[in-house]
């Protein structure tokens, strides 16, 4: 069974620019997550998508959004980006969205802000 | 407001030892606690889940413990090897958040 895909692996772009993270999440999967790890901060909870909705999200500005498709995978984006973006940015999934449930990790995106 | 809080920060010790990395936690009311680790610059793969209403899990030469009327996680690793050299974090879910609030980590350096 394949995990939780994330495309790009790197990332680098200018500020002011858009950032588009792409995640796939494992098959059977309706719920999926991203954390922002930015060096120092530790990992963030940014959104999380169930059933191509928005269902709740983390201290970020809108600047910071994102879409679920109807195959469930998912996009995030970050526009107007600023040198504070540069993290690793990790999307995970899991079948419910349910507490009991255990999430699965991609292999996350470093996106670099220059 | 959920906090989540890791001791020691890093951690290195000889081969072949037995140690406890903490983890506590502010609101008691949780859904589950995971410990993760984290290879450098790499995701978070997951080392054992304990439900709320568990006391412990085992896999292998990991066991984790959960008290929640303290607030206190414990993961125990036996016979550390230098393959368990990691940062190792603990994650928990508040009860109707459904999302991870995590500690920063500790970050672990067994040396052979």
């Amino acid at each position: 069974e394949a995990g939780v895909t994330q495309s790009p692996t790197h990332l680098i772009k200018t500020r002011g620019q858009q950032a588009t993270l792409r995640c796939s999440p494992i098959s059977g999967h309706t719920s999926v997550y991203w954390y922002q790890q930015a060096l120092g901060l530790g990992l963030q909870f940014l959104l999380w998508y169930d059933e191509g909705e928005e269902r709740n999200r983390g201290n970020f500005p809108p600047r910071f959004s994102g879409r679920q498709f109807p195959n469930y995978s998912s996009e995030l984006n970050v526009n107007a980006l600023e040198l504070e973006d540069s993290a690793l940015y990790l999307c995970a999934s899991d079948r419910s969205g349910g507490a009991r449930e255990t999430q699965y990790f991609g292999p996350g995106t470093r996106l670099l802000v220059l | 407001k959920q906090e989540v809080t890791q001791i020691p920060a890093a951690l290195s010790v000889p081969e072949g030892e037995n140690l406890v990395l903490n983890c506590s936690f502010t609101d008691s009311a949780i859904y589950n606690l995971q410990w993760f680790r984290q290879d450098p610059g790499k995701g978070l793969t997951s080392l054992l889940l304990i439900q709320s209403s568990q006391r412990e899990q085992t896999s292998g030469r990991l066991n984790a413990s959960l008290d929640k009327s303290s607030g206190r996680s414990t993961l125990y690793i036996a016979a550390s090897q230098p393959g368990d050299s990691a940062t190792y974090l603990c994650a928990v879910i508040t009860s109707g958040t459904y999302k991870y609030i995590f500690g920063t980590g500790t970050r672990l350096k067994v040396l052979a």
